[in-house]
């Protein structure tokens, strides 16, 4: 069975601090996806971003960074120089291989991230 | 993007009444979902909605108690049947295009079952 931990369940920083936010996960399926969404307090989903399980690559988007590992099976996100509106609760999601066009995900918990200024 | 409408955007409900929230996408989309996130949890998938055909439920979601009717391409309505408190949760109707690689999310329906 697919499973995702987010083992942090809150966490505090002060504003411009750089804050890394663990995914672990575990699947037995060769090929799958890893997502990460934002769900700020107005309570939509919001897309950060998607990684299939043969792109290892670190990618960065702005101040955003994500670092998968697929040897310990984690795919962290790292925000850097934090800001207010990056408080939010962010979830880690794992699919597996996309059928007839679609994505069913399984979430870890949720971290709550809460940038101070 | 997706424009996901889901109506209500919450409700307040006596015990043992039924809901049916409505979601309502701005194009045909190849897929759609319901998911749960109660208080302080994560998300949760109740089914898959399909098009002219019974949904699919997840495991320890059944028909009776959580009815869903998708007629069309655009349209889902999710029943939460003979609610109980512990039905509170936000439900989230979520959807999917053929060789997109997101999934687009409605804004949710806050459910308080008193």
């Amino acid at each position: 069975a697919q499973k995702v931990t987010q083992a942090q369940t809150e966490i505090s920083v002060v504003e411009k601090e750089d804050v890394t936010l663990d995914c672990v996960y575990e699947t037995r399926d060769t090929t799958y996806y890893l997502f990460w969404y934002k769900q700020p307090p107005s309570g939509e989903l919001v897309f950060l971003i998607r990684r299939n399980s043969f792109d290892e690559q670190n990618e960065i988007s702005g101040r955003y960074s994500w670092n998968f590992q697929k040897s310990t099976s984690s795919f962290n996100f790292t925000i850097t120089a934090s800001q207010v509106v990056d408080s939010a609760v962010y979830f880690c999601a794992l699919s597996e291989v996309e059928i007839q066009g679609a994505q069913k995900l399984v979430f870890g918990q949720g971290t709550r991230l809460t940038i101070n200024p | 993007s997706a424009v996901i409408s889901q109506k209500p955007s919450r409700d307040i409900c006596q015990r043992g009444t039924s809901l049916t929230i409505q979601c309502q996408v701005d194009s045909q989309v190849t897929m759609m979902f319901w998911y749960r996130q109660q208080p302080g949890q994560s998300l949760t998938l109740i089914a898959t909605a399909n098009q002219g055909s019974e949904a699919t439920y997840e495991s320890g979601f059944v028909i009776d108690k959580f009815p869903i009717s998708r007629p069309n391409l655009t349209f889902s309505t999710l029943t939460v049947s003979n609610m109980s408190p512990e039905d509170s949760s936000i439900y989230l109707c979520s959807v999917a295009y053929r060789g997109n690689e997101k999934l687009f999310f409605g804004s949710g329906t806050q459910l308080s079952v008193l």
